[in-house]
């Protein structure tokens, strides 16, 4: 079974500063896919970013960044330039294969607040 | 604009009562998605459909039940069968091919 695990449930950053969520995950699998959800208070979902494994090049998105170790089974989420739009609950999630049935496994998740 | 519309967005159910919370997706995606969350926490699946007339269980599916009539809609049922319903209820949708998921805005359940 697939685990996904964020062990920062609380974190803040000062306005305009760069902040690191951290995840890791756990599988047998070699073919899946990584992805950074962002939940802000209309609870709506975000897809933030999205990584392959088989791909070595982390993924970038304007200020936002990844860093994607895959021997170390380890995707952590970079913020630069934070803004007060950043706060909210920050989710990693983990995806297997090709299938369009394949589910969505997600960590418990990073309360992040920007600070003025 | 295509995405995924969930109905009611908040929903009071009385003890002993079933309820039936809506999912409406205009975007052509196969596979479709419930998922329960509880305060300060992850995501949950609870029933998942990969295509018409089929639905696999998740996690946490004792006390729900799905049914997937036509491709573009997933409506979930909360039996009276489900101890603590009180929750907030997302459902979503996918294509292949390792992309993520859309997900609708959420319906909130509370028990009265």
């Amino acid at each position: 079974a697939q685990t996904v695990t964020q062990s920062q449930p609380e974190m803040s950053v000062q306005e305009a500063e760069t902040v690191t969520l951290s995840c890791t995950y756990d599988t047998s699998e070699n073919n899946y896919y990584l992805f950074w959800y962002k939940q802000p208070p209309s609870r709506q979902m975000i897809l933030v970013i999205r990584q392959e494994a088989y791909k070595q090049q982390n993924a970038t998105e304007n200020r936002f960044s990844v860093n994607f170790q895959k021997a170390a089974k380890s995707f952590s989420l970079k913020i630069s330039d934070s803004q007060l739009g950043d706060t909210a609950m920050y989710f990693c999630a983990f995806r297997v294969g090709e299938t369009s049935g394949s589910r969505l496994t997600f960590g418990e998740g990073t309360q992040l607040t920007v600070n003025p | 604009d295509g995405g995924i519309t969930q109905s009611p967005k908040y929903l009071f159910r009385k003890e002993g009562q079933n309820v039936t919370l809506s999912c409406e997706q205009n975007l052509n995606h196969d596979a479709m998605y419930w998922y329960r969350q509880d305060p300060g926490q992850g995501l949950r699946l609870i029933y998942y459909s990969q295509i018409v007339n089929d639905f696999q269980k998740g996690d946490i599916a004792e006390g729900y039940s799905v049914s997937r009539e036509k491709k573009e809609s997933f409506p979930l049922t909360v039996t009276s069968a489900q101890k603590n319903p009180t929750a907030f209820y997302l459902c979503a949708s996918s294509i292949p091919q390792g992309y993520g998921y859309t997900f609708g805005s959420g319906t909130r359940l509370t028990v009265v």
